[in-house]
């Protein structure tokens, strides 16, 4: 299958501050989605992004379809408790094909 | 709106035994995905099902792993025999439109399968 990088694998800030990560894959992607799992939940998808170079917010969360469409970003900004989980972006290739999901950041806020 | 349903939320069993996982989609969802998610890892997907067909199945390993969802609503999953490397969560998700532009895939909270 796809193997699709995330990079860090984990983190770990203060409240407040700023968060940024990001996915890289072999493959030219159509698709990138970014999701959010909490302990013992199903992923949540965060945010969906359709076009090379696409920038979309949710909220305090940004984030970029590459240019390469061979990678996304995911910003988060000014950091809260709640932000605490383990965030996975998801490629799809197209028709035919099935979503690959990334190895995950693990995000600890300090309050 | 009711989420997806998955049951048992654990099941803990021998190497070798079967066990069988329920999901129950979000009303209305023609397409049900099953995914295994190992500790540490993102989802990988089992077997994907339009309506009562099956669409993507390439990654279910068909000697131990089985799937049905006889009337296009409920699905099960099924692992006979079991081995140890199939300790994992098994998440359960759903969708309206399996085609771009994607609808969001609802996930269930998963089935936590520990094989000893």
């Amino acid at each position: 299958g796809q193997q699709l990088n995330q990079s860090p694998q984990s983190m770990f800030i203060q409240e407040g501050e700023d968060v940024s990560m990001n996915c890289t894959s072999s493959s030219i992607f159509n698709t990138w989605l970014w999701y959010k799992q909490d302990p013992g939940e199903g992923p949540v998808l965060l945010i969906a992004l359709y076009k090379a170079g696409e920038l979309t917010s949710n909220g305090r969360l940004t984030a970029q379809f590459g240019i390469t469409r061979k990678d996304s970003f995911l910003n988060i900004s000014a950091s809260i408790p709640s932000d605490v989980g383990i965030y996975f972006c998801a490629g799809h290739l197209g028709d035919g094909n099935q979503f690959y999901f990334g190895t995950g950041t693990s995000l600890t806020v300090i309050p | 709106e009711a989420g997806v349903a998955q049951s048992p939320r654990y099941k803990i069993i021998e190497k070798r035994q079967s066990v069988a996982f329920w999901c129950n989609p979000i009303s209305g969802h023609a397409t049900l995905y099953w995914y295994q998610q190992i500790l540490g890892q993102g989802p990988k997907l089992l077997i994907q099902f339009q309506n009562n067909g099956v669409v993507d199945d390439s990654q279910l390993p068909k000697d131990r792993f089985s799937a049905e969802r006889l009337k296009g609503v409920d699905s099960t999953l099924k692992i006979q025999p079991a081995k140890l490397e199939d300790s994992a969560v098994y998440l359960c998700a759903s969708s309206s439109r399996p085609r771009p532009p994607y609808n969001e895939q609802f996930f269930g909270p998963g089935t936590r399968l520990t094989v000893l």
